[in-house]
């Protein structure tokens, strides 16, 4: 609901594995940001997208990459580089940019087992 | 980059009475200054924002203030409820060349309303 699905819900990742946390919005946002929410530590900024084919890098980028192929879609990939990956990613979109504030997903919880 | 700094992480208020959590930011460009409540197991939903050409904006119970002089900014609930209970998070972002780096969150503050 909300225009902005992220799948799955919950996800389970062996040591030594890539994962791939899907973000699919239909509000015909321009830009989509991924972040990534710990215990005490608020939300912060994995990899953010204004426009398709193209992205940057946010505070904690390392052992993670996204891309853009398509409006709707961004797509984030958790490697096997990320020593810490457990967490509550949430992905958000806006109109614009980040001024016009975000609509969430409903977030990811992945967890390594 | 901006940093944002978010008090208290845990308020507790009785049923009735007012909450106010404060955050102050770093970056003197930042523009945009959004809050967001997210209820157990839920995403993040956006509450009020504020830009930098207003000092004060209210919606019913909440109210936020910004004051860019000291580069803080402050919600303020009234006649809190039980449905107010959650985690608060206020962020800020700058605006350079028309885009924007996405927003800079602060750490959250765990709102408890006590019946």
């Amino acid at each position: 609901d909300g225009g902005i699905t992220q799948s799955p819900k919950y996800l389970f990742r062996k040591e030594g594995q890539n994962v791939t946390l899907s973000c699919e919005q239909n509000l015909n946002h321009d830009a989509m940001y991924w972040y990534r929410q710990d215990p005490g530590q608020g939300l912060r900024l994995i990899y953010y997208s204004q426009i398709v084919n193209d992205f940057q890098k946010g505070d904690i980028a390392e052992g993670y990459s996204v891309s853009r192929e398509k409006k709707e879609s961004f797509p984030l990939t958790v490697t096997s580089a990320q020593k810490n990956p457990t967490a509550f990613y949430l992905c958000a979109s806006s109109v614009g940019t980040a001024n016009y504030g975000y609509t969430f997903g409903s977030g990811t919880r992945l967890t390594v087992v | 980059g901006e940093n944002v700094e978010q008090h208290p992480s845990t308020l507790s208020v009785q049923e009735g009475d007012s909450a106010v959590i404060k955050c102050t930011y770093s970056d003197s460009a930042s523009n945009y200054f959004p809050w967001y409540k997210q209820e157990l197991g839920k995403r993040p939903q956006l509450i009020i924002d504020i830009r930098s050409n207003v000092g004060e904006k209210k919606d019913q119970r909440i109210a936020v203030t910004l004051n860019k002089t000291a580069k803080h900014f402050s919600l303020h609930i009234t006649e809190t409820q039980p449905e107010d209970s959650a985690v608060y998070f206020c962020a800020a972002t700058p605006q350079a060349g028309g885009g924007a780096d996405g927003l800079t969150f602060g750490k959250g503050t765990h709102l408890i309303i006590q019946p």
